[in-house]
């Protein structure tokens, strides 16, 4: 089946505009994650929804990071007035509660990022 | 102390040889592990994951559990220069929700 999939693959932007960024899960997966990487970095955790809500917003860096999703399903990152430092690859995961073939539950599957670079 | 902790390396190993890389956790009340493996540029994969003390195989890998001292590792046997990667360890939270948290990732280097 279909894969988590991101919007746009690339973006750049100039310091101070907004960026959306969008995530489609994998159908049925009620959680969702955002990360961001930094080159030659770890995984930075943003943001974890557990169908439309978000039980933990605890890794959003600042006021300008926000994060919606609708319908259990579909979510967008949102950074406004962006910052050079927010230039890094935005990842996005889902995963579900139960038994899928070979993965147990809580197995993250991610989409292939957003490079973002702010200049 | 960090939820999950890795040595960022690299870990330079021999091509043939034995890679092992480490992950501690805080959360005593985690019941299951993953581990990950990212090749520069793509998006972390997972290759292992294990619930009980002791030893999991799965042909070259082998994951290893130790609870009470909070400790998770990871052997790749026989390493090949396609093993280089960075591995992460995950371990998700035992708050009856989906939280997972990832460590740093140890950056493995297979020398041919």
């Amino acid at each position: 089946g279909a894969g988590v999939s991101q919007s746009p693959s690339n973006k750049v932007t100039e310091k101070g505009k907004d960026v959306e960024l969008r995530c489609d899960p994998i159908s049925g997966h009620t959680a969702l994650y955002w990360y961001r990487q930094s080159l030659g970095q770890g995984l930075e955790f943003l943001i974890y929804f557990q169908g439309n809500s978000a039980p933990d917003k605890s890794g959003l860096p600042s006021d300008r990071f926000s994060a919606e999703r609708t319908g259990g399903s579909v979510s967008t990152l949102t950074i406004q007035r962006t910052q050079q430092e927010d230039s890094a690859v935005y990842l996005c995961a889902s995963s579900q509660p139960a038994f899928s073939g070979f993965a147990p539950p809580d197995t993250q599957y991610f989409g292939p990022g957003t490079r973002l670079t702010v200049l | 102390q960090k939820e999950v902790e890795q040595n960022s390396g690299p870990l330079s190993v021999p091509e043939g040889a034995i890679a092992s890389l480490n992950c501690t956790y805080s959360d005593r009340g985690s019941q299951s592990f993953f581990w990950y493996r990212q090749y520069s540029g793509k998006s972390p994969e997972l290759i292992m994951f294990i619930y009980s003390n002791g030893d999991k195989e799965d042909g070259r890998f082998t994951a290893q559990l130790n609870k009470a001292s909070q400790y998770v590792s990871l052997l790749i046997r026989d390493s090949q220069p396609s093993d280089s990667a960075t591995y992460l360890c995950a371990v998700p939270h035992s708050g009856g929700y989906q939280k997972v948290t990832f460590g740093t990732g140890t950056k493995l280097q297979v020398i041919p």
